[in-house]
């Protein structure tokens, strides 16, 4: 069964710093999609980044890029330049045939950032 | 705008009166699904549709329905609301077969209920 796993509950992190937000995964699939989400808290979910297992090279979106390491099924977050509006919590998903496409969750990082 | 419409966005309403958190997207997508969000039990997912007239049941389905008679619309129905069913309730969309159902969801912004 597809899993992931976000060992980072909190992290304080100082302004303009980058910072660096782990996940694992575990799946029996070969075609499966990774997102990171963001959510603030007023509540919405934002799609930060996307990564599709068979893309060749690292997802970046601004300052987000994703350190994807298929072999150890890797799939870090990588936050450049942190600001203060990166306060949130952060979720990694997956989906893929494992899970009958369904997103499969971490339980999240919250991330604060320190002036 | 490409985006996912939720209505409303907050809800106070009373034990045993039905309501309806309707779910529009403007991106053609097949894929649709209903997730509820509880402090500390994160994101889990009620009820999803892959297609038009083909919905299931996620992990916490009961008292929940939903239909999907157009692609762009999915609702999400409480028939008997109770007040464990206070939540923040998210609706998502993603592209199915042209995507091969691994592409990103997109969110909408939310409904935040209350059941007293």
């Amino acid at each position: 069964a597809q899993k992931i796993t976000q060992t980072q509950p909190g992290m304080f992190v100082q302004e303009k710093e980058a910072v660096t937000l782990d996940c694992t995964y575990d799946t029996s699939d070969q075609s499966y999609g990774l997102f990171w989400y963001k959510q603030p808290s007023s509540g919405e979910m934002i799609f930060l980044i996307y990564q599709g297992s068979y893309d060749e090279q690292n997802a970046t979106e601004g300052r987000y890029s994703l350190n994807f390491q298929k072999a150890r099924k890797s799939a870090n977050l990588v936050i450049s330049a942190s600001q203060l509006g990166d306060s949130a919590m952060y979720f990694c998903a997956m989906r893929g045939p494992d899970s009958n496409y369904q997103l499969i969750w971490g339980a999240g990082t919250k991330l604060i950032i320190k002036p | 705008e490409a985006q996912v419409t939720q209505n409303p966005r907050y809800l106070i309403t009373v034990t045993g009166k039905k309501l309806t958190v309707t779910c529009s997207q403007n991106m053609n997508h097949e894929y649709m699904s209903w997730y509820r969000q509880d402090p500390g039990l994160g994101l889990r997912q009620i009820y999803y549709s892959m297609n038009v007239e083909v919905t299931d049941k996620g992990d916490v389905p009961e008292g929940y329905k939903v239909s999907r008679k157009e692609k762009r619309n999915f609702p999400l129905i409480l028939e008997s609301p109770s007040p464990n069913q206070t939540s923040l309730y998210f609706c998502a969309s993603s592209l199915g077969h042209g995507g091969g159902y691994t592409g990103e969801l997109f969110f909408g912004e939310g409904s935040r209920l209350t059941v007293l």
